[in-house]
Parts: structure tokens; sequence; C-alpha cells
């Protein structure tokens, strides 16, 4: 069975804290790991990743895939009140035409003014 | 920027009844995905859609639920009995063909009484 793992599950710091989210998997047909930010409603999508080693970035947000060890990594730093909200990690897996998502449960980023 | 919408918002229906759920994907995109995600649970993959018939479907997707879309922009979820454990949010993905990352809808909140 594809599994994907979170941790932590739940992670409350101040403004300005750096913080690093950890996402495991063990799938069959592995095609690309993505981050997305959950709000109130729809997950928005922050990176795709699809080879080891290359770190992606966007702002405060950067993110970086072990295929080997099979895990991904999610840093933010400087963190504000409004990057409060779940992380969802999600492996793309199975053939082009379907590339289904496998979620993670989510990390709770809480961050306080 | 072009983005996935879905309609309604939320929907209360009683057990037994069909429902239809609604989605317009970003214009260009030829990929398809119904997810959905139960309160406090993880996103789960229902169906993935291309060329106009089913690449994928999960466990979950049942004879009772089906997709179409029925002319060139909308992409509709139909669930032909509903029962109550069919509350859930339901979220429509699109993504283009090159890139791999899919685009969350906001979501439709089912609520089956």
């Amino acid at each position: 069975e594809d599994k994907v793992v979170q941790s932590p599950l739940s992670l409350v710091v101040h403004e300005g804290d750096t913080v690093t989210l950890n996402c495991s998997y063990e799938v069959t047909n592995f095609r690309s790991l993505l981050w997305y930010k959950q709000e109130k409603k729809a997950p928005t999508f922050l990176f795709m990743l699809t080879s080891s080693g290359i770190e992606k970035k966007s702002g405060r947000l950067s993110s970086i895939l072990d295929k080997k060890e099979l895990f991904s990594i999610l840093n933010i730093t400087a963190t504000q009140t409004g990057d409060s909200a779940v992380y969802l990690c999600a492996v793309g897996l199975g053939k082009t035409s379907g590339s289904r998502l496998t979620f993670g449960e989510g990390t709770q980023l809480t961050v306080n003014p | 920027e072009p983005e996935v919408t879905q309609t309604p918002s939320h929907q209360v229906t009683q057990m037994g009844q069909e429902v239809i759920l609604r989605c317009v994907p970003i214009s260009n995109h030829l990929y398809f995905y119904w997810y959905r995600q139960i309160l406090g649970q993880k996103v789960e993959f229902l169906v993935s859609f291309y060329n106009n018939e089913i690449s994928e479907k999960s466990e979950i997707f049942d004879d009772q639920f089906s997709v179409e879309r029925p002319d060139g922009s909308n992409f509709t979820l139909k669930i032909r009995s509903t029962k109550l454990e069919d509350s859930a949010m339901y979220f429509c993905a699109s993504r283009g063909s090159y890139r791999h990352e899919q685009y969350f809808g906001p979501g439709t909140r089912l609520t089956v009484t």
C-alpha cells in the first residue's frame, strides 16, 4: 500500500522562526513529490520535485527531495502569521495519463505574532 | 491568473438522493481529477479523466459514482444515491500536458443528512 507520512502533525512557532516540515514516502511508481498549502479550502500549489538534491525556492519557502532516502523537506524562514495553514505533501504516482496524487495527513502550522 | 472553479460551494442533500458536483477546469488543461476530504482526514483520490474517459479510479469510486465532461468546459461528478458517509469536501483538480502539478478548485462541501 502506498504511504505518505508527514511530521510533525502540528507545530506552533513565533513570527520570525524558521520551520522544517518533513515528508517521507513508500510508494510504487513514483513520479513526483508536491507540496501544497491549505488554508480554508483548496490546496494551493507550492512546489513540485522530481529530481534528488535540487532545491526549489520561492521567497522564504524552499524544498528539496531525497529519492534515495525517500523523503522531502519544506523549509520556511522568517515565518509570518500568514504562513499559518496546513501544509500537505503529496506523491504523484503512476502512468502519465493518470498521475494520481497520494496525500499525507498534513502538518498544521500556527505562527503566533 | 486562471483557476479551477467549482459549484456549488455547499450542498445539503438527503440520503438516497442524487447529486451533481460541477467543476470548470483551467481552460487549456487536459487532465482532470476528483478528490475528497472527509472532515479531519487526508485528501483521497477518487478518479482521473483524460481524453474523454476515466484513466484511473480508486476503490472509493464505485458504481454510485460517475464523471462526465458534457461540453468543452465543465467536468462533473455524479453520486447516484448518496449515503451519510459521502459527506465530505470534494475537490476538482486539473493539470496541463507538460507540467504535472495539479491545480485544485475551492471545493464543494457535501452534507448528506
